[in-house]
Order: structure tokens, then C-alpha cells, then sequence
């Protein structure tokens, strides 16, 4: 049973422009959540996705954008890139809420973006 | 707002040690309480939760948390440490999104 995959693992894009990283949630969940990881620090919860829509946003301005394909994959793009972007930016999966609450989300090992 | 606070960015312990990270969180936070562990290039695994019912959660790894009100605590906790434990700790809480502590980095020492 495969869990979370995201792609690609390692990124390094110059500032100004715009990157795009894919979740592959576990199979069975179908809502995909972002998050961004900074070096030291816990994540922060960018947005989730249920049902191809964005359901909850965190506070992270509109540079940060995200989609939810029919098989219930998930991509998030940002735009303008600063250097403070740099960051792990950790998917996670789970059943829709209130499900998702009880049974707990499974992470993926996350992309570490560089920004130059 | 929601928030939860680790003590020690950095806890060290010998192995075989009680290993004890601790967590305190805002009172205006619901009773949704967990425990995450990040290993190194690798992403957070969920060690154990609280929700509602038992104050004493047990989670895997051999690992421990005790939900107290009283204390807006909700320390981790770990009888005997062993080399594997090194990693990195998060506290958090929330239902559907998520807030996470700062983390604490626990080392083991032989």
C-alpha cells in the first residue's frame, strides 16, 4: 500500500520564478493538505484540498495556488518565488473531514525547495 | 488563537534514559492534541493522539503523553530512550488543519 508521494524531492529555482510540486495521496484518502516546513521550525498549514476544491486556507498569500486533480492528486504552484520560500513543503493525505480527524494523516517525505 | 508551546528547542538523553519532551498548549485550544516524529530527509509520523476519553494515550515506539487540564500540558514521554528515538519532535494540535510546535531535537547518546 503505497503512502504519500511528492515529486520532486530537491528543487532550486532562482527568485521571481514559479515552481510546481505534485502529491500523490495514500491510497484511499482523497483530501490533500500543504504544508510548508522552514528550516527550524514546525510546519504551517498552507491549504487543503477536498473534492478538486480548496476547503481551508492558512495565512500564505495568493503566490501560493494549488489544484486537486480527478484521482485526487494534488499540485502546488508558487508564484514570484522570494528567497523565503525556501522551505520543506511537506503533502498530506487523509479521508475528508470529520473522518480525516479521527483516523489521523499520513505525510510524504516532502520537497525541499531552494530559491537562489 | 490556537498554539501549542515545546520546552527545549534541544533535549539530550543517554540511552536508556526517561526520555521527557514537553508540550503546553493555549487554553482556548480543543481537546485535539498529538505528537508528531520527523527522522532525518524524511516526513512527520504520527506517534500518538488525544482526542477525547483517556487521559493516558500510548502511542507506538513505546512512547506516552498525558493530557492535563489542569496543567495545559501535554508532555511525552519514554521509559527507556534507545538509539532509533533520535529525531525530531513535534507537538501540535488541531482537527482538519494542523498547528505544530517549534519542534524539539532529542539526542541519545551511547
Amino acid at each position: 500500500d503505497a503512502g504519500v508521494t511528492q515529486s520532486p524531492t530537491h528543487l532550486i529555482k532562482t527568485r521571481g520564478q514559479q515552481v510546481t510540486l505534485r502529491c500523490s495521496p495514500k491510497s484511499g484518502h482523497d483530501t490533500v493538505s500543504w504544508y510548508q516546513q522552514a528550516l527550524g521550525q514546525g510546519p504551517q498549514f498552507i491549504f487543503q484540498y477536498y473534492e478538486e476544491e480548496e476547503r481551508q486556507r492558512g495565512n500564505f498569500p495568493d503566490r501560493f495556488s494549488g489544484h486537486q486533480f480527478p484521482n485526487y492528486s494534488s499540485e502546488l504552484n508558487v508564484n514570484a518565488l522570494l528567497l523565503g520560500d525556501s522551505a520543506l513543503y511537506l503533502c498530506a493525505s487523509s479521508f475528508p473531514p470529520p473522518t480525516g480527524e479521527r483516523y489521523g494523516y499520513t505525510f510524504g517525505s516532502g520537497t525541499r525547495l531552494t530559491v537562489v | 488563537a490556537q498554539s501549542v508551546t515545546q520546552l527545549g528547542s534541544h533535549v539530550s538523553v543517554s540511552e536508556g534514559a526517561l526520555v521527557l519532551l514537553r508540550c503546553n498548549y493555549s487554553s482556548s485550544v480543543p481537546p485535539y492534541l498529538f505528537w508528531y516524529v520527523q527522522y532525518p530527509n524524511q516526513g512527520l509520523q504520527l506517534l500518538l493522539k488525544y482526542t477525547t476519553g483517556a487521559t493516558l494515550v500510548k502511542g507506538i515506539n513505546g512512547f506516552e503523553a498525558e493530557f492535563k487540564k489542569s496543567e495545559t500540558s501535554f508532555h511525552l514521554t519514554k521509559p527507556s530512550a534507545h538509539m532509533s528515538d533520535a529525531a525530531e519532535y513535534f507537538c501540535g494540535t488541531g482537527a482538519n488543519n494542523l498547528f505544530f510546535g517549534t519542534g524539539t531535537r532529542l539526542t541519545v547518546i551511547p
